[in-house]
């Protein structure tokens, strides 16, 4: 089975600041991975996707995250964060040749300040 | 073109008693996947239908069901409900196998 790990629960970071957020995935095949975005009370967007090919992936409002394949990651970045960047951000990883079954992390809440 | 469209918003319910969520697809997507999103957690996967046949179901009770009708909306059941099935439930659609998934605003149900 798959799984997801965020490693920071929170992250704050000054406005127009660069920002890293962290995720980590364990499974045994290959993978498809995601980054989505929610705001307070709406549903998910996404952010970004790796299905193959290049590893750096770029993705809407300026973000881009790269996959290792040896150290199981897939970090999201951002060089200049905005205010309207605040907001709750989740990894997901599913399984190549299976259902559409996706397994999200816990979270990591960006707080951009002014 | 209108997006992944959910109703009710948002539902109370009394513990014991059962709700009916429902949930459009985007016009030309098959498959429609539901998501149980608790406060302070990320989605849970409760279900996968495609071509209205079930493709995966998550880690959850008997009590929770689904299914989806020939225009491809689905509705997700839940029987006995209880406190801790308070949650966001979200709702996602998608085009054949790919795995872009596209996520409705969800319902908020409260069981008191």
């Amino acid at each position: 089975a798959q799984s997801v790990t965020q490693l920071d629960s929170q992250v704050p970071v000054f406005e127009e600041a660069p920002v890293e957020l962290r995720c980590n995935y364990s499974s045994s095949v290959s993978v498809y991975l995601f980054w989505y975005v929610q705001y307070p009370n709406q549903g998910l967007q996404l952010l970004l996707k790796y299905l193959s090919g290049s590893t750096l992936v770029k993705g809407i409002n300026g973000f881009e995250a790269e996959f290792n394949k040896s150290q199981t990651s897939f970090h999201l970045r951002k060089p200049s964060v905005h205010i309207s960047d605040t907001a709750e951000y989740f990894c997901a990883v599913g399984l190549s040749g299976g259902y559409q079954k996706v397994t999200f992390g816990t979270g990591t809440k960006l707080q951009v300040i002014p | 073109d209108a997006g992944v469209t959910q109703s009710p918003t948002h539902l109370i319910k009394t513990r014991g008693q059962h709700v009916t969520l429902r949930c459009s697809p985007i016009s030309g997507h098959k498959s429609v996947s539901w998501y149980q999103q608790v406060l302070g957690q990320g989605p849970q996967f409760i279900f996968q239908y495609y071509e209205k046949e079930e493709r995966g179901r998550g880690n959850f009770p008997d009590r929770f069901s689904a299914r989806q009708f020939p225009n491809y909306s689905s509705e997700l059941n839940v029987n006995a409900l209880l406190l801790g099935d308070s949650a966001l439930y979200l709702c996602a659609s998608g085009a054949g196998t790919s795995y872009e998934q596209y996520f409705g605003p969800g319902t908020r149900l409260t069981v008191t």
